[in-house]
């Protein structure tokens, strides 16, 4: 089945720097790749999503990159604020596969005012 | 309004004893879904329903029933309970078919002692 990695599982960053988090998957087959947001004591939350079919995307200050060819993605948070600080998880899924999604094991960002 | 809502939110109970876990949606979704998170935040399909059938059966102990009387609601029952049961339960729907944003629930913590 598909794997899916989350690189750092922690990652720091002063109040308005940038903050990079990097995934991998394994299934060349999978086609569509969520980012969801978990505040602590509560529910993981859809932030942006891509298709195997572009290869990058924006929403104010996050976006997604994703190269097929290395089968790596990643999501970019700009001018970070305090209220950034969560759990970020990275999934994959394919098109055959029941919508279901291969969640990576979870980056812990702190931002620090 | 509630999209998807469990009960309860928080759960106590002793080692072996049978417990219920309850959860609806009101988002006209076709597909519900179970999620386990351990105490390590890393998030794990249970189960997945379509319509009230069963399309995705991950590799869970049979302790573990899900019953979906309806397309709105899956609930997931418990015997036996053990300590490594302890975990938060989170409940999701999309619509149905591939790369849908799954919607979660509050979730359940649930305790064993």
């Amino acid at each position: 089945g598909e794997n899916v990695e989350q690189h750092p599982s922690t990652l720091s960053v002063q109040e308005g720097d940038s903050a990079v988090i990097k995934c991998t998957y394994s299934d060349s087959a999978s086609n569509y790749f969520p980012w969801y947001k978990q505040e602590l004591g509560k529910r993981p939350q859809l932030i942006i999503d891509i298709r195997s079919n572009v290869g990058e995307k924006k929403d104010q200050r996050i976006a997604v990159t994703l190269n097929k060819t290395a089968k790596h993605f990643s999501l970019h948070i700009t001018e970070t604020q305090p209220e950034d600080s969560a759990v970020y998880f990275c999934a994959a899924s394919k098109k055959d596969g029941n919508n279901r999604l291969a969640f990576g094991k979870g980056n812990q960002v702190v931002v620090i005012p | 309004d509630t999209a998807v809502s469990q009960t309860p939110k928080y759960l106590v109970t002793q080692m072996g004893n049978d417990k219920s876990i309850k959860c609806e949606q009101n988002l006209g979704h076709d597909t519900m879904y179970w999620y386990k998170q351990d105490s390590k935040k890393f998030l794990k399909i249970m189960f997945s329903y379509n319509n009230k059938e069963l399309i995705i059966n991950e590799t869970v102990p049979n302790r573990f029933s899900p019953k979906s009387p309806d397309k709105a609601h899956l609930n997931l029952h418990i015997n036996s309970l053990e300590l490594g049961d302890s975990a938060v339960y989170f409940c999701a729907s999309s619509r149905a078919g591939a790369n849908y944003e799954q919607y979660f629930g509050p979730g359940t913590r649930l305790t064993v002692t």
